[in-house]
């Protein structure tokens, strides 16, 4: 089975630069993720969706960060308009259901440099 | 504020030894635990998990400990391995909400040949 697929995988990009990144999460699985790691702060959860439908986005930084869900097969974290303090490695990641014992699988991450 | 910590960025063991890494909690709700290995370039990959009704679980060469009264938990890895060698992150999640795992900051560790 596919795992989760995540493009692009690099992407260097000019401040003020619109950037979106994209997430095919594993068929079957009802929860998508989205996670920022850093040095500075780890791994940090941004937004996660249930069904498609977003449930929590505390963990977006700013309203520059956007995310979408149109459907189940398909997402979508945009920048808008990107800074050079979003440099990092941005992982989208799936789960079957909402319950404890599910495991995340995580994509290899697209790793983003805004200069 | 971080909810979920791992106040030692690396650690450094030699092959065949016990490798013990340490993580803490501030949420009291949390009661799920879960440990991430992850290789340089890839996503970060299950290893092993720990409900809060056990202060055990123990698969292969891989035991975690549960401390609920303080909040803390830990990573055993024996014997340890070059192959061990990797970020490893502590998550949680709460009884409520199961769907948002939250992150500790990771601890790298290197196995010495």
């Amino acid at each position: 089975d596919a795992g989760v697929i995540q493009s692009p995988r690099h992407e260097v990009t000019e401040m003020g630069q619109e950037v979106t990144l994209r997430c095919k999460p594993i068929s079957g699985h009802n929860s998508l993720f989205w996670y920022r790691q850093t040095m500075m702060r780890g791994l940090e959860l941004l937004i996660y969706f249930n069904n498609n439908v977003p449930i929590d986005d505390s963990g977006m930084p700013e309203d520059r960060f956007s995310a979408k869900m149109p459907n189940a097969s398909f997402s979508t974290l945009k920048i808008q308009p990107s800074e050079p303090r979003d440099s990092a490695v941005y992982f989208c990641a799936s789960r079957r259901t909402a319950s404890s014992g599910n495991t995340i699988y995580f994509g290899e991450g697209s790793w983003l440099t805004v200069v | 504020d971080q909810q979920v910590k791992q106040n030692s960025p690396s650690l450094s063991v030699q092959e065949g030894r016990i490798s013990i890494l340490n993580c803490d909690y501030t949420n009291s709700m949390f009661d799920y635990f879960l440990w991430y290995k992850k290789y340089p370039a890839e996503g970060p990959t299950f290893l092993i998990s720990i409900s809060s009704i056990k202060d055990k679980n123990e698969d292969g060469r891989f035991t975690v400990f549960l401390n609920k009264s303080a909040k803390h938990l830990s990573l055993h890895i024996v014997p340890s391995q070059p192959g061990d060698s990797a970020v490893y992150f502590c998550a949680a999640s709460e009884k409520t909400s199961y769907d948002k795992v939250i992150f500790g900051p990771g601890t790298s560790l290197s196995v010495i040949p």
